[in-house]
């Protein structure tokens, strides 16, 4: 069975630090992992997807396969990144649902 | 372009009564779930819909839940009878693609209960 682990439910950061939410993963497979951000009093939201290799409001994420990790990353962290973020993965084919992670608050501090 | 509607946007009731979740997804979208989730926990899946049929409702407790999507565009979701573990706040999405890999789900605001 598919599983993502996010191990911290809370980080804060100052404003301008790096950021690094950590997000692993368990599946035999070739998975599909993404990014899905809810901002306050918003909707969840996707921010970014490993295929695309895109780079979304400065934050990247890369797959790693050897240690089954997708973790998100922002080198200068902004006070509207805050937000909850959740990592979700699918097997990569077929009707399968995402598989989301608990989500970890990302609280970025003036 | 108009996102996923949900209704009713806070719901309390009391255990062992019923309630129901109404959701509108965006227009033209085949693919349409139901997610539970549950404070402090990631959205789960309840139910998927292809069109007017299900494609996935393996994590829904059929014994107290059901969900339906009879003319494939708007889809209702009924507890009954409610119990106290059953507070959660309930995600519809949608999405244009028969597939979630690519990731690209649109959600609504939730329906947030409260069992008493």
């Amino acid at each position: 069975a598919q599983r993502v682990t996010q191990p911290e439910k809370l980080l804060s950061v100052f404003k301008g630090a790096p950021v690094e939410l950590k997000c692993n993963y368990s599946y035999s497979g070739s998975p599909e992992l993404f990014w899905y951000v809810q901002y306050s009093r918003q909707r969840l939201q996707l921010l970014l997807r490993h295929i695309s290799r895109e780079s979304i409001k400065g934050f990247t994420a890369d797959l790693n396969k050897g240690e089954t990790s997708f973790h998100l990353k922002k080198p200068f962290a902004q006070e509207e990144d805050s937000a909850m973020y959740y990592c979700a993965l699918h097997p990569g084919s077929g009707n399968t649902p995402l598989v989301f992670g608990k989500g970890t608050r990302l609280s970025v501090i003036a | 372009e108009a996102g996923v509607a949900q209704s009713p946007r806070y719901k309390i009731i009391e255990k062992r009564q019923s309630v129901a979740f109404w959701c509108n997804p965006i227009s033209g979208h085949a693919t349409l779930y139901w997610y539970q989730q549950i404070l402090g926990q990631g959205p789960k899946l309840l139910i998927q819909f292809q069109n007017n049929g299900v494609v996935d409702d393996s994590q829904l407790p059929k014994d107290r839940f059901s969900a339906e999507r009879l003319k494939g565009v708007d889809s209702t979701l009924k507890i009954q009878p409610a119990k106290l573990e059953d507070s959660a706040v309930y995600l519809c999405a949608s999405s244009p693609y028969m597939s979630a890999n690519t990731g690209e789900l649109f959600f609504g605001e939730g329906s947030r209960l409260t069992v008493l």
